[in-house]
């Protein structure tokens, strides 16, 4: 089975920040990698899928990058609504989701 | 409008089955996989299993010898079942339609391991 290992696990920035989390998975993985947020109470967002598509209706300060085993969520300007956790998922082979990383405003 | 809604009971005492039920509308269960995820309160994400929309199924090893994922296409509903429940099995369920950009989830359903 893969593993994904995300870090950090928890996160304080401020408003305008640039935040980045990383996700590492032990095999390769391709493009296969997608990033979640959930608020509290909520059911999971897809912010990100296959790497670096931005899905609908999600705004631009949100990017992903990498490829095969290392990844990386990044925000390039922290807003006061993005307080939430943040999830990898890898779909490459089988299915695991990354840990978590909760992200604090300062 | 693509829907899902979790059911099933609250509270599942230790030892026992657990069984929810995903009803689906908007979309066919032969057209599109659904899947199960489960959250536990204040931990991470866990990836269950999942129902093909040909009707094959997959599930988490760690979680295979007790898991069973099953479907009736004519009600538009998937199941769940899972054997030998223990506290740390409590949890937010939630059913999902596929996973990704054609992704649609359920609001999820409690359920309380405890005797």
């Amino acid at each position: 089975d893969i593993q994904m290992t995300q870090s950090p696990s928890f996160l304080s920035a401020s408003v305008g920040d640039r935040v980045t989390i990383n996700c590492k998975a032990s095999q390769n993985i391709n493009k296969y990698l997608d990033w979640y947020q959930q608020k509290l109470g909520e059911a999971p967002k897809l912010l990100i899928y296959n790497t670096n598509s931005l899905h609908t209706a999600i705004p631009s300060r949100f990017s992903g990058s990498g490829s095969g085993t290392d990844f990386t969520l990044t925000i390039s300007s922290l807003q006061p609504e993005d307080v939430a956790t943040y999830f990898c998922f890898q779909h490459n082979s089988g299915f695991t989701f990354g840990s978590g990383t909760k992200l604090e405003i300062k | 409008q693509v829907q899902l809604k979790e059911s099933g009971p609250g509270l599942v005492q230790p030892s026992q089955t657990l069984s929810l039920t995903c009803t689906v509308s908007g979309f066919s269960l032969m057209d599109y996989s659904v899947h199960w995820v489960r959250q536990p309160p204040g931990k991470g994400l866990e990836w269950m299993g999942r129902m093909k929309y040909d009707g094959d199924t997959y599930y988490n090893s760690a979680l295979k010898s007790r898991l069973s994922i099953s479907r009736d296409t004519s009600k538009s509903q998937v199941f769940l079942k899972m054997n030998s429940l223990q506290t740390e099995d409590t949890a937010i369920y939630y059913c999902t339609r596929s996973l990704g950009a054609r992704g649609y989830w359920g609001q999820g359903v409690m359920v309380t391991v405890s005797s």
